[in-house]
């Protein structure tokens, strides 16, 4: 089943606002999250990597001071989407290995949050 | 660095006739090669994956890959399309990073299976 729980798995928000976006891995430890954004009918990509006990990495061309990350523990990230405005629409999904290595298979992958941004 | 190129954002088949889905991927080492299927609204779901060994794979819901390394390709099929099918295919490679193993995804390609 899944190991990987996200919520909330929609939210609608005006614009200006900020949400937060909850990653978690449930029943192990992982020090690493990938997040991922899928703009409308568009493939995933990959935003940032939240690692615990250091700051998040950030793929190029992610506002760092826009997509907030925290790897707040051993088994929860955040994604706080700051002042969003209606181009940050999206499905967000995380993704959790168990390790340095594997964490491909579907439980893995968190079931995604759906972002409306009015 | 790695990539991954689906051909064919759209592929149309008939319910039973033979679903191909094309990729080819790009890669400076041995890759980690994957296929993830997503429904509307919905998460992803690995149908398959290819790290060692046979290279022929075969996955859930019928589908099998085969992975040529003269080709640099990873083509999805499946003998006979069923309407459940329809769906976007993602093909994904894995690329080592400093904190584990990022997924690079392509385009994707949405099945359509007509009746």
């Amino acid at each position: 089943g899944a190991v990987v729980s996200q919520h909330p798995s929609r939210v609608i928000c005006k614009s200006g606002t900020s949400v937060k976006i909850e990653c978690r891995s449930l029943d192990f430890q992982a020090t690493t999250m990938f997040w991922y954004r899928q703009f409308p009918k568009q493939s995933l990509m990959l935003m940032a990597t939240s690692n615990e006990g250091s700051k998040a990495t950030y793929e190029q061309g992610v506002e760092k001071d826009k997509f907030l990350i925290n790897h707040a523990s051993l088994t929860l990230s955040t994604l706080t989407v700051t002042s969003a405005h209606p181009e940050d629409s999206s499905f967000y999904i995380c993704r959790a290995p168990p390790g340095t290595s594997g964490g491909w298979d579907t439980q893995y992958f968190g079931p995604g949050t759906r972002l409306t941004v009015l | 660095a790695q990539s991954v190129t689906q051909l064919g954002s759209h592929v149309s088949v008939s319910e039973g006739a033979l679903v191909l889905l094309r990729c080819n991927y790009s890669s400076s080492v041995p890759p980690y090669l994957f296929w993830y299927v997503q429904y509307p609204n919905q998460g992803l779901q690995l149908l398959l994956k290819y790290t060692t060994g046979a290279t022929l794979v075969k996955g859930i819901n019928g589908f099998e890959a085969e992975f040529k390394k003269s080709e640099t390709s990873f083509h999805l099929t499946k003998p006979s399309a069923h309407m459940s099918d329809a769906a976007e295919y993602f093909c994904a490679v894995s690329v080592r990073g400093e904190y584990g193993n990022k997924l690079v995804f392509g385009a994707g390609t949405i099945l359509r299976v007509k009746s």
